[in-house]
């Protein structure tokens, strides 16, 4: 299967910093990537949709200018939490759909944030 | 909209009995139907999917499913249980939002297993 990487694995930040969280796909070249937040202990939901070359696509109830995505390359997306605070406290996980698979996505390690 | 139910939070079973987690789902089509295995702290893992076909699919590590449409039911069953098998299991069924496809998951079950 696909080879998703995330870095870092875990980063601790004060309260009002930004972090910027790196997803890659390794082996393959992925135009689109979606990017999932789980809180402890609770299932994963879609935050936003990373298009290559153009602008993200955010849910319903997700703060674009708080969680700011850019997709530069065929193999990188980010996500910036920006001036973070305590409640974006979460395990970030990306993940990149096959192409010609039917909904069918391959998941990075996650990054676990802390905000202090 | 499409959903997921896992109705069991909590599952504990002891090494080598048989195992099985539930999930039902609603969705207007025809659903692709996914179980993942998360290990803590860990991404994803893909146990097995459904898209056509035999409704029994069979997965890695042992693992297989059963889609029954009547039951709008995809349940996750493993006869013998290892104590490497205590995780997190989700279940997902596969839609399109205005992004093009996505995945919904269930709450997801925690799996834990007594020696």
């Amino acid at each position: 299967g696909a080879v998703v990487s995330q870095h870092p694995s875990w980063v601790i930040c004060k309260s009002g910093t930004s972090v910027k969280i790196e997803c890659r796909s390794l082996d393959f070249q992925a135009t689109t990537m979606f990017w999932y937040r789980q809180f402890p202990k609770q299932s994963l939901m879609l935050m936003a949709t990373s298009n290559e070359g153009s602008k993200a696509t955010y849910e319903q109830g997700v703060e674009k200018d708080k969680f700011l995505i850019n997709h530069a390359s065929l193999t990188l997306s980010t996500l910036t939490v920006t001036s973070a605070h305590p409640e974006d406290s979460s395990f970030y996980i990306c993940s990149v759909p096959l192409e010609g698979y039917s909904y069918e996505q391959y998941f990075g390690p996650g990054t676990r944030l802390t905000v202090t | 909209a499409q959903s997921v139910t896992q109705p069991d939070i909590h599952i504990t079973v002891s090494e080598g009995a048989s195992l099985e987690l539930r999930c039902n789902y609603s969705y207007g089509a025809t659903p692709y139907l996914f179980w993942y295995v998360q290990s803590p702290g860990q991404g994803l893992q893909l146990l097995l999917k459904y898209f056509s076909g035999d409704t029994l699919v069979q997965g890695i590590k042992g693992f297989e499913a059963e889609f029954k449409r009547s039951q709008s039911s995809f349940n996750l069953r493993k006869p013998s249980v290892h104590w490497s098998d205590a995780a997190e299991y989700f279940c997902a069924v596969g839609a399109v939002n205005n992004a093009g496809n996505m995945l919904t998951f269930g709450g997801g079950t925690r799996l834990m297993v007594k020696p």
